[in-house]
């Protein structure tokens, strides 16, 4: 079964306005991580925030969680044409005595298309 | 680095037909994985294997067999191909550690008549 839930499903913004998605989980995660996959290819990571960090930047990006609401949040500030892609939250388990093996679970994903 | 590769990048197969998806990494990882992408889904662990000589099932095992032939390959075969394994496969790799991220492969988009 899918650990995060996205919201929105479809995002259309028009170039130069901020983009906000959001990830919603269940159980207990050692990290979350955000990737890119524009279509037809396959997925680029963009950003990993830890169970104990509050929010990252990264370029035009900033990532918050709140592990109290069990949620995230990636926004893209000042969005481009290129930006255009579907953008998945991915969770990282926390495994009896660390030994998770990096598995991760996706969500279904937001799509988003930046308007010239 | 080539990083993560796979092949074919696309296959059609018919109903109980086999096949075996290839993927490489060149990027010394000790972890690689197996996941497939349905229309408008994200992404579902098949298999994984954490080191070389190790594997383990993830979330939608079943109709599927891997095999860790060394570190750097990672095979995904169906046994008997049926119409719900249409998909897009993707392989990955992780580098040690705890958190790193994943680099993927470019896909391979199978369809099973």
């Amino acid at each position: 079964s899918q650990q995060g839930e996205e919201d929105p499903q479809a995002l259309s913004i028009q170039e130069g306005e901020n983009a906000t998605m959001n990830c919603s989980y269940k159980t207990s995660i050692n990290n979350l991580q955000w990737y890119r996959q524009n279509s037809g290819r396959g997925l680029v990571h963009l950003i990993l925030i830890r169970s104990n960090e509050r929010e990252k930047h990264s370029g035009r990006l900033r990532v918050t969680l709140d592990t109290s609401k069990k949620s995230s949040s990636l926004l893209i500030t000042a969005s481009r044409a290129a930006d255009t892609a579907s953008y998945f939250c991915a969770t990282g388990p926390i495994g009896a005595g660390g030994t998770s093996y990096g598995k991760l679970t996706f969500g279904q994903g937001t799509i988003l298309t930046v308007h010239p | 680095n080539a990083g993560v590769t796979q092949t074919p990048k696309f296959q059609v197969l018919k109903t109980g037909q086999s096949m075996t998806l290839q993927c490489a990494q060149d990027m010394n990882h000790n972890s690689m994985y197996w996941y497939r992408q349905d229309p408008g889904m994200g992404l579902r662990l098949i298999y994984y294997s954490a080191s070389e000589g190790t594997t383990d099932k993830g979330e939608v095992p079943n109709g599927y067999n891997v095999s860790r032939l060394n570190k750097r390959e990672f095979s995904l075969r169906l046994e008997s191909a049926a119409p719900s394994q249409t998909s897009v496969y993707f392989c990955a790799s992780r580098g040690t550690g705890r958190g790193e991220t994943q680099y993927f492969g470019p896909g391979t988009r199978l369809l099973v008549l």
